[in-house]
């Protein structure tokens, strides 16, 4: 079935270390976005990528990197520098312009 | 001012009701309009896709878009316990770029 996978469904981080999501889809979507959810606060757009070996900051890239070496691979990595991680973490990814977004599953992410 | 503004106020309907939602937004760039049904500790998963101003139906939900007003609604026709969910709107301009509202929670009383 094609879709998109998020690992792992829940994270949890201590202070001061680099956690790194896992997102891959085999919908042969150009396009991959990240998202952070907070309560109240809606979906904020962390980086987005419209082709391999390309991406771009979204609203609230400090404090995250990612990489997109492959079509089907967008990991997103939160470093110590991201003050406030605890979150729910969403990959998505669409196919050309202006279409509909394809959402996984989610990352639970907990600073403990 | 927000691209997208959606209030997200709670909403408690009894099952039956008909539930009314809606987003405003502010760039008239937007082409797109979607809404996504997002449960809880689930990722979104869309539910209506529409480009065009008018209406759109899909079995007990109805899109309906305004580009003059700046204004999307979506209605749910005879509301289920299983519709309980929060309903986010969200747009797509050029740059292929989504905006989302904030979602609103809704609530279906049996």
């Amino acid at each position: 079935d094609g879709g998109i996978t998020q690992s792992p469904k829940y994270l949890f981080r201590k202070e001061g270390q680099n956690v790194t999501l896992s997102c891959e889809q085999n919908l042969n979507h150009d396009a991959m976005y990240w998202y952070r959810q907070d309560p109240g606060q809606g979906l904020r757009l962390i980086y987005y990528s419209q082709i391999v070996n390309d991406f771009q900051k979204g609203d609230i890239a400090e404090g995250y990197s990612v990489s997109r070496e492959k079509k089907e691979s967008f990991p997103l990595t939160v470093t110590s520098a991201q003050k406030n991680p605890t979150a729910f973490y969403l990959c998505a990814s669409t196919y050309g312009g202006n279409t509909e977004a394809f959402f996984g599953q989610g990352t639970r992410l907990t600073v403990v | 001012q927000k691209e997208v503004e959606q209030d997200p106020g709670p909403l408690s309907v009894p099952e039956g009701a008909i539930v009314s939602l809606n987003c405003t937004y502010s760039n008239s760039a937007f082409q797109y309009f979607m809404w996504y049904r997002q449960y809880s500790r689930k990722g979104p998963e869309l539910l209506m896709y529409t480009y065009s101003s008018g209406n759109k139906e899909d079995g007990r939900f109805t899109a309906q878009v305004d580009k003059s007003s700046k204004y999307i609604s979506l209605f749910i026709r005879d509301s289920q316990p299983s519709d309980s969910a929060t309903y986010l709107c969200a747009m797509v301009h050029g740059n292929n770029r989504l905006a989302f509202g904030k979602g609103n929670q809704v609530v279906v009383i049996p």
